[in-house]
């Protein structure tokens, strides 16, 4: 089934400790990227990647590092969090510019 | 700076009503415009998309309405299900630009019995 996996579904954690949301794809995609969904906001673009060792900063890249050392994942990592950062988290891939497939999402609580 | 503008933030429609959301851009070179519907503990779904050379695009019950001279696109639902209910985002993104959607702040949208 093609699909895009992230781990974990939901965490709890505390102020500067570092966390790592892991996500990967199946579908051969070139293109992924990583969302933050806010109440009011919208989905806001984090990082997203073009391709292996090809990253770029989206529209809220302040406290998130990527990486893409591999095709089918694209970890995000939160080095210090802070409880401005508690959001749902989308990781999502494509072929092109035009559809997105989207994970199921991941709950982060950052007390 | 809000790039893709939506309205309204919540909308309660009727079984068998219009469900209508309006989306408004600033970006004149945005030139791919889709909506994806969320439901609750999922992850958005590409629903429908357009492109700027048409005014309208049509996919069952779901239809794009596209105004370039107003930087405008909104999305209709006919004859709205319970099934509906569900969050729709707009978007818009720029050729070439892979990956690089800007969303609107969604939609909330109840269908009711």
């Amino acid at each position: 089934e093609a699909q895009v996996t992230q781990n974990p579904r939901y965490l709890i954690t505390v102020t500067g400790k570092k966390l790592t949301v892991t996500c990967s794809q199946n579908m051969n995609h070139e293109y992924m990227s990583w969302y933050r969904q806010d109440p009011g906001l919208g989905l806001r673009q984090i990082y997203y990647s073009m391709n292996v060792e090809v990253t770029d900063k989206g529209d809220v890249p302040e406290g998130y590092k990527v990486s893409r050392k591999e095709k089918r994942n694209f970890p995000l990592i939160l080095e210090s969090p802070s409880p401005n950062q508690t959001s749902l988290y989308f990781c999502a891939s494509s072929l092109s510019y035009t559809e997105q497939y989207f994970g199921p999402g991941t709950r982060l609580t950052v007390t | 700076q809000q790039q893709v503008k939506q309205s309204p933030q919540s909308l309660i429609v009727q079984k068998g009503g219009i469900s209508i959301i309006n989306c408004a851009y600033e970006n004149t070179a945005f030139d791919y415009f889709p909506w994806y519907q969320q439901f609750p503990g999922k992850g958005p779904a590409l629903l429908i998309a357009i492109r700027p050379d048409v005014s309208e695009k049509k996919e069952g019950r779901f239809t794009i309405s596209f105004n370039k001279s107003a930087k405008q696109f909104s999305l209709h639902i006919m004859d709205s299900q319970p099934g509906d209910s569900a969050t729709y985002f707009c978007a818009a993104s720029l050729t070439g630009t892979a990956s690089k959607l800007t969303f609107g702040t969604g939609t909330r949208l109840q269908v009711t019995l």
